[in-house]
């Protein structure tokens, strides 16, 4: 069974809005969760992280907040670029095992 | 860009056949990981690596193994190739203590 997952397959947003995006975990020893973005026949890459001991991280225009009660975190991209049309997969481990689990991934297209 | 290599890039193979997939890195990483990505499943752990000679199963394991006998080298076997590996490969790195995997750009297997 997936431990984490992402129930949206896809997002379609506008320009300049906002995109957030939502994942579920089911193992409560996860302590460490990121975020990635693919592009189609690239690797997914880095976006942003964040541990169990903080509630909300920012860079840029990407915030990520965790609710460890609920077991749940979401992506904030604001504002929303074309160029952020990608796959974004969510993921999580338990940080003394470095073993990463990944969710099913959203499709966001941005629209101009 | 993370010095992450995989080889090949892309390969055709026929059910029954024996396939081997390389990941190379120049990071001096310890952690390696190897992913498939399929539609509606995203990333599932399929072997990792937390050290020279050290690997552990992850998700999907059943039909592959791994070896890792240098730092910079992890191997993907499929022993017998059947066409529900026909998938995109990731190889993944990390350094270890909370840092983020980089992964490299893939290999699309295809078992004919």
């Amino acid at each position: 069974d997936q431990q984490v997952k992402q129930n949206s397959p896809s997002l379609s947003v506008q320009e300049g809005r906002i995109s957030i995006l939502n994942c579920d975990y089911t193992n409560s020893m996860f302590d460490y969760f990121l975020w990635y973005k693919k592009y189609p026949a690239e690797g997914p890459t880095f976006l942003i992280s964040i541990s169990s001991i903080k509630d909300k991280n920012e860079d840029g225009r990407f915030t990520v907040f965790l609710n460890k009660s609920a077991k749940h975190l979401s992506l904030h991209i604001v504002p929303s670029q074309p160029g952020d049309s990608a796959v974004y997969f969510c993921a999580a481990s338990e940080y003394s095992f470095n073993k990463f689990y990944f969710g099913s991934g959203t499709k966001l297209n941005v629209k101009p | 860009d993370a010095g992450i290599t995989q080889s090949p890039r892309h390969k055709v193979t026929e059910t029954g056949t024996p396939v081997t997939l390389r990941c190379h890195q120049t990071e001096n990483h310890r952690y390696m990981y190897w992913y498939r990505q399929d539609p509606g499943h995203g990333l599932r752990l399929i072997h990792y690596s937390y050290g020279v000679k050290d690997t552990d199963k992850g998700e999907v394991s059943d039909g592959y193994s791994v070896s890792r006998s240098k730092t910079e080298d992890f191997l993907l076997t499929l022993e017998s190739a059947t066409s529900s590996q026909t998938s995109v490969y990731f190889c993944a790195i990390s350094a270890g203590g909370g840092s983020p995997l980089h992964f490299g750009n893939g290999t699309r297997l295809t078992v004919t």
